[in-house]
């Protein structure tokens, strides 16, 4: 079974566009998080929840916008795509706890907006 | 705010070559230290941990790091590397008990040549 699943592994759209990846994981962690790994493989926490309630949210344009329904799950849902979202979007989930004990990650959506 | 710094943008190493990756991080308080994998089209894998505790941390793949609190580092190291250990390799901190984030090194791409 897959611990983090993402949808979909690759999305090609055009700009303007509005689009969503779906994340969930069958862990039980509590925590959920988006990273952006850009061209340079650099990693950029943008938005965490925690039980379902945003606690974490970086300097990102308010075009994303993340979605818990509940704690096993957490979408990303980008409007007016631009080129300079082209990236690797990773899902993460951890189990807060008494300690950060480190992330399980999705294998990721690469979306290249043309 | 945490931060991380992981020095050897690139590495190119032959088989059998020994391992050692610098990461340094700035953090007052108690941290947690990762290292985690990231193979070619991958997604990340956690490597090895440190919470407490003995400072030399082993991990999978007979990868170890070392914990070093006065200067604070926590550099991976590896006795003999293989062509399959090609990927990039991702130092990260959180910021100890109940700590939700984990801060990033830009990471080190390290080539095993055969």
């Amino acid at each position: 079974d897959t611990a983090v699943s993402q949808t979909p592994k690759y999305l090609v759209t055009q700009m303007g566009n509005d689009k969503s990846i779906k994340c969930e994981q069958n862990l039980g962690h509590d925590t959920m998080y988006w990273y952006k790994q850009d061209s340079k493989k650099f990693l950029k926490i943008m938005f965490s929840y925690n039980n379902k309630e945003l606690i974490i949210n970086e300097t990102v344009p308010n075009r994303f916008s993340p979605k818990s329904p509940d704690k096993a799950h957490l979408n990303l849902h980008i409007n007016s795509l631009e080129l300079g979202d082209s990236a690797v979007y990773f899902c993460a989930s951890s189990q807060r706890g008494t300690g950060n004990h480190g992330y399980t990650f999705g294998s990721g959506t690469r979306l290249t907006v043309v | 705010a945490q931060s991380v710094s992981q020095h050897n943008h690139h590495v190119i190493l032959s088989e059998a070559a020994s391992l050692e990756l610098g990461c340094n991080y700035s953090y007052g308080g108690t941290v947690n230290l990762f290292w985690y994998v990231q193979y070619p089209g991958q997604h990340l894998q956690l490597l090895l941990k440190y919470f407490s505790g003995d400072p030399l941390v082993k991990g999978i793949k007979g990868f170890e790091a070392e914990f070093i609190k006065s200067k604070f580092s926590f550099n991976l190291r590896k006795p003999s590397v293989q062509w399959s250990d090609t990927a990039e390799y991702f130092c990260a901190v959180g910021s100890g008990a109940g700590s939700y984030q984990l801060t990033f090194g830009k990471g080190t791409k390290l080539s095993v040549i055969p």
